[in-house]
This record gives C-alpha cells, structure tokens and sequence, in this order.
C-alpha cells in the first residue's frame, strides 16, 4: 500500500520557467511533509518541508503548497535552473518521532537550457 | 567534509556470500537509519536506531543485521546473500526522529 504517491515519473521544463512537481498521500494522520532532491550517485537531499498547520512554505525559489481537503502538496520551483535537474521525493513520517519516512517513488526532473 | 559516509560505495559478490556496509556520521546526530532503494526505485526503511538503540525494525529478513558499536555509526551486515539483495543501500541520520534526515551516497550491491 503506497501511502505516498508521485505519478509523474518525468517533467521537462524550459529554464527560466516553474516547474510544478506533485505529491499525493492517502494517510490522513501525516502531519508533516518533506522533499528531498536526488543527483545521479548520490544520496537524497533535504530541501524544503511544511507542517500541515500551514499551507504554503516558502525558501528562495523553492515552494511547497499543501491542500489537506485533496490530500496533495506541490513543489513550486520558480525560475528553474538547469542545476535543478534531478530527482525529487516527497516524504511524510509515519509517526511523528520515530523517523520512520514514506518516500514517494520520485519524478525526474529536467531543466533544459 | 563528509556528513554521512558510508563504505564501500560499490560491492559486488556471488550469492550465499556475507558482506557488511559501514556507516559514519560526524554530525552529532542521535538517530541513524537504514534504506533500501530497490530496482523500481522506492526508498523503503529497514532500520532506525536511536542512541545506539533499536527503534525500528521494518519486515526485513533477520540475514540483515544492523550493529551500531557507538551513535555516530551504523553497520548493515548481511548474511547468507540473494539475488533480491541487489539494490542501493542508503545510510541517513537526523538529530532526533523527528527532523529532516541527512543521507549517505549509498552502497550499490549487485549480486552475481
């Protein structure tokens, strides 16, 4: 049972332009959510999070929206940059201190010049 | 100067064969995990240790086992191995279980 789901594999995006990466979740318990970033080789990277006390988290380009009622966040990257391009996780913790983390499956993102 | 490192970066042994995957952290954390990323690249937990101390341990078949001698490191030794065994085995740890966890490069283990 994936609790946590992305079912884009793949985005392309143009440079200077947002790129959107989506996040669903069937587990109304979550209360706090995670992206992480992925380069080929290396281990994942935490980027942004949001409590679910809040709808919008902001850092730089990097945004994450959450809307509770549709059990779906997003990951707003406004401008992409060709160093963008990875894989990105989201992530929610099965319980809130135990560290236990559900990955989603990923989407590669690519950012073309 | 590496958070979380993690060796071998590449192990490659024949089926039936033990091998171990160490991992160091220099952060201070208390809390080290370990994760597999299979070959349709989910990251599923195995493991979560807390000060040394077992706190999660997800369906993993008892061939794997963890040691932790101190809380900067986490061992994964594997016993007996199989085909199913070949993945990427990622290394993390977090200050406590609830704060983002800092990850490994990984250790991909291919099995002949």
């Amino acid at each position: 049972d994936q609790q946590v789901k992305q079912n884009s594999p793949s985005l392309s995006v143009q440079e200077g332009r947002i790129s959107i990466l989506n996040c669903d979740y069937t587990n109304s318990m979550f209360d706090y959510f995670l992206w992480y970033k992925k380069y080929p080789a290396e281990g994942p990277t935490f980027l942004i999070s949001i409590s679910s006390i809040k709808d919008k988290n902001e850092d730089g380009r990097f945004t994450v929206f959450l809307n509770k009622s549709a059990k779906h966040l997003s990951l707003h990257i406004v401008p992409s940059q060709p160093g963008d391009s990875a894989v990105y996780f989201c992530a929610a913790p099965r319980s809130s201190n135990t560290g236990k983390l559900i990955f989603g499956q990923g989407t590669t993102l690519q950012v073309k010049p | 100067d590496t958070a979380v490192s993690q060796t071998p970066k590449y192990l490659v042994t024949q089926m039936g064969n033990d091998k171990s995957i160490k991992c160091e952290q220099n952060l201070g954390h208390d809390t080290m995990y370990w994760y597999k990323q299979d070959s349709k690249k989910f990251l599923k937990i195995m493991f979560s240790y807390n000060n040394k101390e077992l706190i999660i341990n997800e369906t993993v078949p008892n061939r794997f086992s963890p040691k932790s001698p101190d809380k900067a490191h986490l061992n994964l030794h594997i016993n007996s191995l199989e085909l199913g065994d070949s993945a990427v085995y990622f290394c993390a740890s977090s200050r406590t279980g609830d704060q983002p966890q800092h990850f490994g490069d990984g250790t991909r283990l291919s099995i002949l």
